[in-house]
Formats: structure tokens, sequence, C-alpha cells
């Protein structure tokens, strides 16, 4: 599985946008960029996914770099209930698991 | 409508013994998977099944850890002889089908296994 890389902890405060950082500089073309997190004491959830195009939900946004490096999970007004881990996982075809890094610890202060 | 449910939520054991934790996913999804999460190795992929059949065994630590899936539904996974390393979260997740990469995982409350 291709790697990614994300920030250990950022911080943010409530109300305000957020912008979470993850670089996979060895994707391949039919990886599919999923973002899942997971609060306190709960099993992870899914938040988000992409394949090149940017995405919205009633979550969060996905940016994706147009070279597909990089892409920035948003968060458009952080609340106190969105600190939590966040994951970002790439998945290829034919790749049912989930393959976990150590995620970005998001502390938001209130 | 009803998520993944896992049981029991708390497991405590003596070393050596076995233990069985269950997992009820989705109702109609067709995959299956396990995961743990320990303070010292993070979220692992244990096992992955489709239907009741495990195309994916990669993630199981030792021969002492086995899971079965029956009708397609509910999963056991299976800690035999258990050791203090094995003190974990045990996650369960479901997903619908298999769309080369995009399907959704759904995760379980987890069960918290101690083993002293």
């Amino acid at each position: 599985d291709a790697k990614t890389t994300q920030p250990n902890s950022m911080e943010s405060n409530e109300e305000e946008p957020v912008h979470l950082p993850c670089n996979h500089s060895t994707i391949s073309g039919t990886d599919y960029i999923h973002w899942y997190r997971q609060l306190p004491s709960q099993g992870p959830e899914y938040v988000i996914h992409g394949l090149t195009s940017n995405v919205n939900n009633r979550m969060a946004s996905l940016a994706i770099a147009e070279d597909r490096k990089s892409s920035t999970l948003i968060l458009h007004r952080a609340t106190l209930r969105d600190a939590a881990v966040y994951y970002c996982i790439l998945r290829g075809f034919g790749n049912e698991k989930l393959t976990f890094g150590t995620g970005t610890r998001l502390t938001i202060i209130p | 409508g009803a998520g993944v449910s896992q049981s029991p939520s708390n497991k405590v054991t003596e070393k050596g013994k076995d233990v069985e934790l269950r997992c009820d996913p989705i109702s109609g999804h067709t995959a299956l998977y396990w995961y743990r999460q320990s303070l010292g190795q993070g979220l692992e992929f244990l096992i992955y099944f489709q239907g009741n059949s495990a195309p994916d065994k990669s993630g199981l630590p030792s021969d002492r850890f086995s899971a079965e899936r029956t009708g397609g539904s509910v999963s056991t996974l299976t800690i035999q002889r258990t050791q203090q390393e094995d003190s974990a979260v045990y996650l369960c997740a479901s997903s619908s089908s298999l769309a080369v990469g995009q399907e959704t995982q759904y995760f379980g409350p987890g069960t918290r296994l101690l083993v002293l």
C-alpha cells in the first residue's frame, strides 16, 4: 500500500475552519483517497473520499492536488465534537482493508 | 437503522484462557472486517470476510487467532491461550459491496480486551 504522511497533531479554535493535510507522493493512478476519523472511545467513522476531483459532503470537503500527491481535508466550521484523530488512507483496486497510519490528532480550543 | 454491534463491550480474562468476541454487521453487508487497536501498534487489520469465506487473513498475528462467519452475517473472533500482549480494543467493521476501493466501512464500538 502507498504510504501517507500526516502531522501528528493540530489545534484549531472552535467555529473556525480547519485544514488537515496529507501527503501521498507514491499514490498510484487507481488509488482512492479516504478519510476516517476516530472520536475518543469510539470506532473509526467514515468522513469522505475522492479520486481526482474535489469532493464535498455534509461533514467536510476534500481538496486533492492536481498531481494527486497531496490532499487536504477541510472542516468548514470546527465544533468541539470534531476533536478526534483523523486518518488519511489510500485504497486501490482490490484492496479491501484499511491501512491506518498514525493520523492527526485534532484538538479544538473553545 | 442499526449499526454494527459487538459483544461483549469489555472482557477481562486470565492469561492462558480462550476468549470469543462477537460481531453483528449491518444487515445485508457482505463484507466484514476485524481490526485491533493497541497502544503499541495503533490500528491494524486482522482479517476480512466476503460472505462466509476469508480471502485475506494476512493480519492474524498468530495461529492462536481464528475467526469464522456463518450465514453471511455474524462473525466470531477467537483467541486461544490468551497472552498479555493480546490486550487491545478489537474492532469490527462491515461494508455493503466491493466497489473497487470506494466502499465505506462502518465500524462497531469495539470490544476492549484485558488479559491479566
